[in-house]
């Protein structure tokens, strides 16, 4: 079965730009999450979307924002990017009710 | 809130040798414990789930409630275990997971 995808797998972007991010599910799952890695700080949780709803969301900004589309596929969006904006998110999806979410590669993000 | 801790960044072992990867965590209620593993230049993987009590590549790992630990075992390390190793935490009520900042593993020769 095909993986979780997302993309870009780079995006490059100055302060204050907007970043798109895109994932699409292992099929059969409508959760979608997503995840920050930034260096130093871990992996944190950043937002849940299943069935085209917004579930729950991490301790972050709203300029970080959402949406899953009919097909399970996710957008995350970032506004304003700040420098602390440069990281690896990580898209992660899983059948509903809480089943055990699988990665993707993620979309590494620069700030310049 | 919940917290998952794991006290080695970096653990070192040789080959045949046995390896324990430390996780303790703090929760309020039952949470369901994980391990994923990252091997070079691969994607994050689940390893192993406390609910499962399955070994998988040979390493086992047992929910300790009265020390909140959720140790990964392995009794005969090997080289191609060297990896990233994190543990995750999933709260009862939600999806969301947290992670720990990962021990990676490294087994010599």
């Amino acid at each position: 079965e095909a993986g979780v995808t997302q993309s870009p797998t780079h995006l490059i972007k100055t302060r204050g730009q907007q970043a798109t991010l895109r994932c699409s599910p292992i099929s059969g799952h409508t959760s979608v999450y997503w995840y920050q890695q930034a260096l130093g700080l871990g992996l944190q949780f950043l937002l849940w979307y299943d069935e085209g709803e917004e579930r729950n969301r991490g301790n972050f900004p709203p300029r970080f924002s959402g949406r899953q589309f009919p097909n399970y596929s996710s957008e995350l969006n970032v506004n304003a990017l700040e420098l602390e904006d440069s990281a690896l998110y990580l898209c992660a999806s899983s059948f509903t009710g809480g089943k055990p979410q699988h990665f993707g590669d993620g979309t590494r993000l620069s700030i310049l | 809130a919940q917290r998952v801790t794991q006290p080695e960044k970096l653990l070192s072992v040789f080959k045949g040798a046995p390896v324990e990867l430390k996780c303790n965590y703090s929760y309020s209620g039952s949470p369901e414990l994980f391990w994923y593993v990252q091997y070079s230049r691969q994607r994050l993987q689940l390893l192993l789930r406390h609910i499962s009590r399955e070994s998988i590549k040979g390493f086992t790992a047992d929910l300790n409630k009265g020390e909140t630990s959720f140790h990964l075992k392995k009794p005969f390390a090997q080289e191609e275990d060297s990896a990233m190793y994190y543990c995750a935490l999933k709260e009862t009520s939600g999806s969301r997971l947290t992670f720990g900042e990962g021990t990676q593993l490294t087994v010599n020769p």
